[in-house]
C-alpha cells in the first residue's frame, strides 16, 4: 500500500496570509507513460463530503478559486493557499490514485490564527 | 449534472450484514473510464477507501476488508450496491459513494450516510 503522510497535522494562519500543507507518499505516484502525478487534494468542511480541489497534483478543479495551488512530483507534494480566507477553514486531505488500494493522508486541520 | 445519494440503515447490530445503495444520475456507468467508489470516515477520523466498480465491470477492494466486501451494480436503476458482512462497532462511520474518473479520481461525492454499529 502507498502510505500518504501529511504535515503538519494542524495549522493556524492569519487571514490574508499563506498556508502550506505538505504530503509525502511512500512510493512515487508519477505514471511514466503520461508523466502525470496521480495525486489529488480535497477540502472537507464539517458535516460536508470532501470537495475536490486539485488533481494530477497541480490541476485546479473547475470553480476552485485560484488562491489554491498544488505542486510537487514523485513523492513530495504541496497544497498552497496564497491568501487565506475565512471560508478556507477546513480539513485538507491528499489522496493517491496511482494504485490500489487508493489511500488518503491523515488530514490537516486548517484554522484561523 | 452529476449527483449521488447513499441510502441504507443507520443502525446495524454487530455481526450483521450492511447493505448500502448508491443511486446516481447525470452519468452512465457504461461510459469508458467511469467508476463509482465507496469511501468511509469514522467520526473525527480520516477517509478510508473501500471499493471501486468500473465501467467495464471490473471491481477493486481494500485488501484489509476484501473478505467482507462485495460491490455490485444495478444498471436498470443506476445504482451501485456495497455489502459489508460481519459488522463491528469499529465500522461505525459515514459512508460515502463517489463518481470516479481516471484523471481526477473522486470528483463528485454523495452527502454520506452515517452507519452506527451497536447492539
Amino acid at each position: 500500500d502507498i502510505v500518504m503522510t501529511q504535515s503538519p497535522d494542524s495549522l493556524a494562519v492569519s487571514l490574508g496570509e499563506r498556508a502550506t500543507i505538505n504530503c509525502k507518499s511512500s512510493q512515487s505516484v508519477l505514471y511514466s507513460s503520461n508523466y502525470k502525478n496521480y495525486l489529488a487534494w480535497y477540502q472537507q468542511k464539517p458535516g460536508q463530503p470532501p470537495k475536490l480541489l486539485i488533481y494530477w497534483a497541480s490541476t485546479r478543479e473547475s470553480g476552485v478559486p485560484d488562491r489554491f495551488s498544488g505542486s510537487g512530483s514523485g513523492t513530495d507534494f504541496t497544497l498552497t493557499i496564497s491568501s487565506l480566507q475565512a471560508e478556507d477553514v477546513a480539513v485538507y486531505y491528499c489522496h493517491q490514485y496511482y494504485s490500489t488500494p487508493r489511500t488518503f493522508g491523515q488530514g490537516t486541520k486548517l484554522e484561523i490564527k | 449534472q452529476i449527483t449521488l445519494k447513499e441510502s441504507g440503515p443507520t443502525l446495524v447490530k454487530p455481526t450483521q450484514t450492511l447493505t448500502l445503495t448508491c443511486t446516481f444520475s447525470g452519468f452512465s456507468l457504461s461510459t469508458s473510464g467511469v467508476g463509482v467508489g465507496w469511501i468511509r470516515q469514522p467520526p473525527g477520523k480520516a477517509l478510508e477507501w473501500l471499493a471501486l466498480f468500473y465501467w467495464n465491470d471490473d471491481r477493486r477492494y481494500s485488501p484489509s476488508l476484501k473478505s467482507r466486501l462485495t460491490i455490485t451494480k444495478d444498471t436498470s436503476k443506476d445504482q451501485v450496491v456495497l455489502t459489508m458482512t460481519n459488522m463491528d462497532p469499529v465500522d461505525t462511520a459515514t459512508y460515502y459513494c463517489a463518481h470516479r474518473l481516471e484523471s481526477k479520481s473522486f470528483d463528485y461525492w454523495g452527502q454520506g450516510t452515517l452507519v452506527t454499529v451497536s447492539s
